[in-house]
């Protein structure tokens, strides 16, 4: 697509649930990135999917997150058994090699209640 | 990952006034990039800026990856302008570390 596309833009929920959160990159960009923004704060580091290659995870807080990517397509977040303090905006960003200019989707602002 | 220190963490600027932002690395840095994050959280990529300088309209953006700094430039600023500036590089890998961002607010 012409820009990364994140969905949902907004998900409430309750604590103890599963979501999941989808990010779809510009096509064309082997690289794909996520990361955490806590209200009023920088961006935080969680996972990278570079192509065929192993993931770096070493950003993921905790077990209980997860994502992955097939190929060079769609990813997904998923946040299991969530807690108040995994509210955020979970931002995706995709680009045409590792490191270089990053486009950054809309984001998906997650509330646990 | 690298430290990066934004300068100054607010800013409040009248229409039209020019202003500079900078950002300090605490180590060589590759992939230099400058983003602004709307009021409404879009980030947009303002700059992909590793070395020298570039200029986008009423903006530029200088690196010197010697001395380990950036400078945004925004000249004859507009309310449009305001929002959060981050600046991020990477060091010999491919993750972004974020400064914690300039927030600036433009008065009409």
């Amino acid at each position: 697509g012409a820009g990364v596309s994140q969905s949902p833009s907004n998900k409430v929920t309750e604590k103890g649930k599963d979501v999941e959160l989808r990010c779809d990159p510009i096509s064309g960009h082997t690289a794909l990135y996520w990361y955490r923004q806590r209200l009023g704060q920088g961006l935080e580091f969680l996972i990278y999917f570079q192509g065929n290659s192993a993931p770096d995870k070493s950003g993921l807080p905790s077990d209980r997150f997860s994502a992955e990517r097939t190929g060079e397509s769609v990813s997904t977040l998923t946040i299991q058994r969530t807690q108040q303090e995994d509210s955020a905006v979970y931002l995706c960003a995709s680009s045409w090699g590792q490191g270089k200019m990053y486009t950054f989707g809309s984001g998906t602002r997650l509330t646990v209640v | 990952g690298i430290q990066v220190e934004q300068s100054p963490p607010d800013l409040i600027l009248q229409e039209g006034a020019n202003s500079t932002l900078r950002c300090n690395f605490s180590d060589s840095v590759n992939n230099l990039q400058w983003f602004h994050q709307n009021p409404w959280g879009q980030l947009i990529n303002l700059f992909y800026i590793p070395s020298g300088t570039k200029q986008n309209g009423r903006l530029s953006a200088t690196t010197v990856a010697t001395e380990r700094y950036s400078l945004l430039y925004i000249s004859s600023s507009q309310t449009t302008d305001s929002g959060v500036y981050f600046c991020a590089g990477t060091t010999n890998d491919y993750k972004l570390s974020f400064g914690a961002g300039t927030t600036v607010t433009v008065r009409a």
